[in-house]
């Protein structure tokens, strides 16, 4: 059974970068049917896609947070990594981890959906 | 991007009426739509895939359609456990946006 799990400070200064790692276990991180995201969450309000990547070395990001934003992989450590970088209050908010999973529908054609995430990290930035 | 309106951002309901919720979204995104349940402190929970389709161990109850631009997520009947928030996310393209949610509790 797959498990995701995010680490990483909890408190960060304004303009500095946030970095959050989030370790998988039960299984591979290199496996070719799945996606790798982050997501966050402020907070009281809802969530926010942040981007994700696949291993064949793809990245996806949100537009909002495109140039501040960057997910790496280390596959020897089966972990992900986010950064965001120039941090202001407005990125303090709960992070999660979670795997996009290919799923099938009974007519045989395969919809994604977020099917693990972490339990969630909560960052704080301020000085 | 495609951006995801859900309909009402709240509601009241008692155990064991039919609960129903609405996104709608910006373009048309045939079927590609998933719904998300989540509890206070909780990470989000993958409810339904493909706009219909009910995620492994998902009750009975919760059901979804829709295709190109409105969706419905329904609770047949509501139980004391389904109060919480649930999000509409398409999977079309990137970015992935979720709709704003929308919150069950109890009346």
């Amino acid at each position: 059974q797959v498990q995701l799990q995010e680490s990483g400070p909890g408190l960060v200064k304004p303009s500095q970068t946030l970095s959050l790692t989030c370790t998988v276990s039960g299984g591979s991180i290199s496996s070719g049917s799945y996606y790798w995201g982050w997501i966050r969450q402020p907070a009281g309000k809802g969530l926010e896609w942040i981007g994700r990547f696949h291993a064949s070395g793809s990245t996806n990001y949100s537009p909002s947070l495109m140039g501040r934003v960057t997910i790496s992989v280390d596959t020897s450590k089966n972990q992900f990594s986010l950064k965001v970088s120039s941090v202001t209050a407005a990125d303090t908010a709960v992070y999660y981890c979670a795997r996009e999973a290919p799923m099938a529908r009974a007519t045989g054609d395969y919809y994604y959906g977020m099917d693990v995430w972490g339990q969630g990290t909560t960052v704080t930035v301020s000085s | 991007d495609i951006q995801m309106t859900q309909s009402p951002s709240s509601l009241s309901a008692s155990v064991g009426d039919r609960v129903t919720i609405t996104c709608r979204a910006s373009q048309s995104i045939s079927t590609y739509l998933t719904w998300y349940q989540q509890k206070p402190g909780k990470a989000p929970k993958l409810l339904i895939y493909g706009a219909s389709s009910l995620q492994s161990g998902v009750p009975s109850r919760f059901s979804g359609s829709g295709s190109g631009t409105d969706f419905t997520l329904t609770i047949s009947s509501l139980q004391p456990e389904d109060f919480a928030t649930y999000y509409c996310q398409h999977t079309y393209n990137s970015p992935r946006t979720f709709g704003q949610g929308t919150k069950v509790e109890i009346k």
